[in-house]
Order: structure tokens, then sequence, then C-alpha cells
């Protein structure tokens, strides 16, 4: 099936440790993206990557890194530097234009 | 930077009332974005306005891009219970980083059997 990949879907991890999240995507977009989501609040762009081996930061990139070796797959990795990790992460991806479509989340909780 | 601002910001109905939101920017857009996200998954893009003035419907589902080009509306008829679940409105950031949305806060919406 085509689509957006996240995964895994639960991840808990401890204070000072680094987790990766995974997406990849079928679609042959070019553009991939990563939002945060807070409960009750809207979603704010981590990075975003609109071509292979090309990223750019989003308003809320401090303690967060990526890669984009493959157009199918844009994983983000949260970094002990990160001070509020717990959240609901969101993998995107664009063929052009404005319009995105998303993946299924992946929720983190720091323990 | 921009900042878009949705209301309600939540509601709660009977089965088979109308609904009807809207989200305001402080900037000129030229799209708006219309998605619905379940609780626990991604949100589902549902309708993309690309026109000031134009109005597009996607099934139940009506949303109009604003004249001004700082609003849109979206409307649901005859609401269901499976309408449940969050309704963000986004746009794009500025600039020609295309994709780069800014989201509105949502809308909460319950709907009654």
């Amino acid at each position: 099936d085509g689509g957006i990949t996240q995964s895994p879907k639960y991840l808990f991890r401890k204070e000072g440790q680094n987790v990766t999240l995974s997406c990849e995507q079928n679609l042959n977009h070019d553009a991939m993206y990563w939002y945060r989501q807070d409960p009750g609040q809207g979603l704010r762009l981590i990075y975003y990557s609109q071509i292979v081996n090309d990223f750019q930061k989003g308003d809320i990139a401090e303690g967060y890194s990526v890669s984009r070796e493959k157009k199918e797959s844009f994983p983000l990795t949260v970094t002990s530097a990160q001070k509020n990790p717990t959240a609901f992460y969101l993998c995107a991806s664009g063929g052009g234009g404005n319009t995105i479509y998303f993946g299924e989340g992946s929720w983190l909780t720091v323990v | 930077g921009q900042q878009l601002n949705q209301s309600p910001q939540s509601m709660f109905i009977q089965e088979g009332e109308d609904v009807s939101m809207n989200c305001t920017s402080s900037s000129i857009f030229n799209t708006w974005l219309w998605y619905k996200q379940d609780p626990g998954e991604g949100p589902v893009l549902l309708i993309a306005l690309y026109k000031a003035g134009e109005l597009t419907s996607n099934g139940r589902l009506t949303a109009q891009f604003g004249i001004t080009r700082k609003d849109s509306f979206l409307n649901i008829s005859a609401s269901i219970p499976s309408d449940v679940g969050i309704y963000f409105c986004a746009g794009p950031a500025g600039g020609t980083s295309y994709g780069k949305l800014t989201f509105g806060q949502g809308t909460i919406l319950t709907v009654h059997p």
C-alpha cells in the first residue's frame, strides 16, 4: 500500500538517552517533514527536507537532528538536549505545492 | 511568526446538527488546508483550497477560502458520530518553502448520538 510509515508507534526513553524515530514513504514525494504535537495544541514544525541530502530547521529544532540520505526516508533523532521530549511526533511528506500528508504518528514518553 | 486563530476551541453538538468553524490569519495565505485528526492518529487531509473565494465540497463537508485571503471556513452538514475528532486549519508559513505549514490550535468536535 502507498503511504507514510512511522515506527515505532510507542517509544519510551530514559533521561539522557537519544532515540530515533523512523519515517518511510513510498509516495515518491520529494519533501518530508517532522512535526511535534503536544496535548491540546496544534502542530509545530521541527525539521523539513525538500530534497535528498538537504534539510532545514523548523520552528522548534533545538534538541533534534535529522538526516535525508534517501528520498524515501527521513529519520528524526530526539537527543538528550531536548528537555521536554514527551510528545506525539508526526512525519509528513509532500509532492510539491503546499499539500502534505501525514503518517500515523509516534508517541514518545520519557521515563 | 504567522499565527492562525481557530474557533471555536471545542463544540458539543447533537447528531444531525450542522457545524461551522473558522480560521483567521494575521497575514495573507495563498493556500488553506483543512485536516481531521482522530485520537492517536495522524491528521487526514479533508479539503485543500487554492484561490480566494473558492468554495469546495467533500461529501458533507464544505470549505471556503475567504475573499480577504486571511480566513477560511469549514462547515459540516448533518453531523454523525464518526465526525468526532479534532479539526485543524493550516496554511503555508510564508515565503516559498512549500509544505512548511502553520497550524491552528484545532477545534475539538464531540457529537452526541
